[in-house]
């Protein structure tokens, strides 16, 4: 029981489909994280909500759209993605924004674009 | 950019002691994690060092040098169950990237019987 769930755990979807990955978080954090893993590359920071506002876009491409509607909860909503999205996404969350706290991840969603 | 380099492999018999390094360019630090990243799974917290120093935490011990910007991981009485990817991550302190963590690539350590 990591504090942090992700659905779904595996996902396949074609180029023109749209999807949606949620996270959701029990610790009572107020910091939550989008990460992109692929392989041989070091985890990438995609997005921040401190507080339930958005204060990182690491130049992510338009085509991922996050979501928070409350402190507990974080979407990531996919649409017209490209093969080299194929990869692991992580959630994270924190006590607060400010990194000298711990992320406590999920397990991630493996996604694969056809 | 920030730069922080750590082995991509390392392998070890059970038993044993193995010293996984890294060592980090950045443009401030606030403080440096460990992970442990077994296949398929959430990386989970192992050890948070800010100031100079070792770190002691049961068979996990994890060592800062700030002027050097250096630290490694030190796993003790190795076991298979240790098998596993081991990320370093770096908190910065400063401005538009206070929070931020960057980490390396990971270190994929094997523990043979």
């Amino acid at each position: 029981e990591t504090g942090v769930t992700q659905t779904p755990r595996h996902l396949v979807m074609g180029m023109t489909n749209k999807k949606s990955l949620k996270c959701e978080q029990h610790l009572g954090h107020n910091a939550m994280y989008w990460y992109k893993q692929s392989a041989k590359k070091p985890l990438e920071l995609m997005f921040v909500y401190n507080f339930k506002e958005q204060t990182e876009n690491n130049s992510v491409p338009s085509r991922f759209s996050p979501e928070c509607p409350n402190s507990s909860h974080l979407f990531l909503h996919l649409h017209t993605l490209q093969p080299e999205d194929s990869a692991l996404y992580l959630c994270a969350s924190s006590q607060d924004g400010t990194g000298d706290q711990p992320q406590h991840f999920g397990d991630g969603t493996r996604l694969s674009i056809l | 950019g920030q730069n922080i380099d750590q082995p991509t492999e390392m392998t070890a018999t059970e038993g044993a002691i193995v010293q996984i390094n890294c060592t980090y360019q950045t443009s401030g630090f606030n403080g440096l994690f460990w992970y442990q990243q077994h296949a398929g799974e959430a990386p989970t917290f192992l050890s948070y060092n800010v100031l100079d120093g070792l770190e002691e935490k049961g068979r996990f011990s994890s060592f800062l040098s700030r002027s050097k910007g250096y630290s490694y991981l030190l796993l003790k009485e190795l076991q298979m169950k240790d098998s596993a990817s081991y990320l370093c991550a770096v908190s910065l302190d400063r401005g538009s990237t206070l929070g931020r963590l960057y980490f390396g690539r990971g270190t994929q350590l094997t523990v043979w019987p």
